[in-house]
């Protein structure tokens, strides 16, 4: 258990609609990552939050949006779904404001668009 | 564009036998290097990593070897068991826009009985 939670665990939804996923960092942990695994593109880095502050930036598309909040967690808002969007959504934390360190990454968010 | 490649995308070996893994990357800049072992339905987990300012590192039975000259690194574990079985993800530090920890696109190992 790396202490990472991520809500919901699996999700379905149709083309066009919105979804919000949520992620518990470790216990002290600051930063944290999400990052989007598909099958043929491997983990995509989307963002990173520090300490409730945008700090990197990825491949994310203008369709998604993420907040940090004062308790740490971190919500991912994916909207106007496409079927390309369906993939495991990651998200990790780590105590460095850096990645060069060890991130935890939770068991994923499965969202499947139909 | 930046990016780290990671061969190959498949490997099969016999218990017992060793798996290596290969990556390599773009930036000179990278300073560091880390392995991420992902069993199915779980997040990856780190195995083990290097900096830059060495060119080997081991930990039982697995090792990472780093070659910065060539922009390259590997991951060698030997006497493999079957709970070796999983993917494998190498990872380099990239600072185009911005230090970012970018993932190559996977090994999947199956250690076969």
């Amino acid at each position: 258990d790396s202490g990472v939670t991520q809500t919901p665990k699996h999700l379905i939804t149709a083309t066009g609609q919105r979804v919000t996923l949520r992620c518990s960092p470790r216990s002290g942990d600051l930063s944290v990552y999400w990052y989007q695994q598909s099958l043929d593109q491997g983990l995509q880095f989307l963002i990173q939050y520090y300490n409730g502050e945008e700090r990197a930036k990825g491949n994310i598309l203008e369709r998604f949006s993420a907040q940090q909040f004062p308790d740490l967690h971190s919500e991912l808002n994916l909207s106007s779904l496409e079927l390309g969007d369906s993939a495991l959504y990651f998200c990790a934390s780590s105590s460095l404001g850096e990645m060069a360190g060890e991130l935890f990454f939770g068991e994923g968010s499965r969202l499947t668009v139909l | 564009g930046e990016n780290v490649e990671q061969h190959p995308s498949t490997l099969s070996v016999q218990e017992g036998d060793s798996a290596v893994i290969k990556c390599t990357y773009s930036d000179s800049a990278s300073n560091y290097f880390p392995w991420y072992k992902q069993e199915l339905g779980k997040g990856p987990q780190l195995i083990i990593d290097i900096r830059s300012n060495v060119g080997e590192k081991k930990d039982q039975r697995i090792a990472v070897t780093l070659n910065k000259t060539a922009k390259h690194f590997s991951l060698h574990i030997t006497e493999t068991q079957p709970e070796d079985s999983a993917v494998y993800f190498c990872a380099a530090i990239l600072t185009g826009g911005g230090n970012k920890l970018t993932f190559g696109t996977g090994t999947q190992l199956k250690v076969e009985l």
